[in-house]
């Protein structure tokens, strides 16, 4: 099946620690991104990648770390700099316009 | 400051009836603009778009119609059911640029 695979689902973090989210697509698709979700805030956009070994900062990058050494794969690090970690991670895809999401990763911070 | 904007957090409409969720943009470089459709605890999954050289796109249940001049564009849904309840993204992008959303606007159909 294609599609955009997230992992884990479920992490939790003591502060102090990096956490890296995996995301992984076989949907051929050439640019990547990561948003997150708060509660009354929306999707916000950390970072994208719209090519292998390029990628942009989005409106709330600080803290947050991503690589791209392979199309299929973009993952996010949320590193201790990150001041308010806990929240939904999305992470989606695209060839032209249109997003295709995974199905999120809840990050909650102890 | 919000380049899209929805200005109402919920909605409530009965089953069957019209829902009409609303969204605000300020950046008239935007090309092309979506909605999306959020179960709690799921990735947003998308319903329609519509680019900026139309003012409508319907499929189904579901039309889109935007106002250039008025920067604005609505979603409706036609007979509003149970199952439609969700929160909806509204996201615009211009050529070449990510997407970026609206806050989301809260659903309720009830029976």
């Amino acid at each position: 099946d294609g599609g955009i695979t997230q992992s884990p689902k479920y992490l939790f973090r003591k502060e102090g620690q990096n956490v890296t989210l995996s995301c992984e697509q076989n949907l051929n698709h050439d640019a990547m991104y990561w948003y997150r979700q708060d509660p009354g805030q929306g999707l916000r956009l950390i970072y994208y990648s719209q090519i292998v070994n390029d990628f942009q900062k989005g409106d709330i990058a600080e803290g947050y770390s991503v690589s791209r050494e392979k199309k299929e794969s973009f993952p996010l690090t949320v590193t201790s700099a990150q001041k308010n970690p806990t929240a939904f991670y999305l992470c989606a895809s695209s060839m032209w316009g249109e997003l295709f999401f995974g199905e999120g990763s809840r990050l909650t911070v102890l | 400051d919000q380049q899209v904007k929805q200005n109402s957090p919920s909605l409530s409409v009965q089953e069957g009836r019209i829902s009409i969720l609303n969204c605000d943009y300020t950046n008239s470089m935007f090309d092309y603009f979506l909605w999306y459709k959020k179960y709690p605890a799921e990735g947003p999954t998308f319903l329609i778009s519509i680019s900026s050289i139309k003012d409508k796109n319907e499929d189904g249940r579901f039309t889109v119609f935007l106002n250039k001049s008025a920067k604005h564009l609505s979603l409706h849904i036609v007979p509003s059911q149970p199952g439609d309840s969700a929160v909806y993204f509204c996201a615009a992008s211009q050529a070449g640029t990510a997407l970026i959303f609206g806050k989301g606007t809260t659903l309720s159909v009830s029976s």
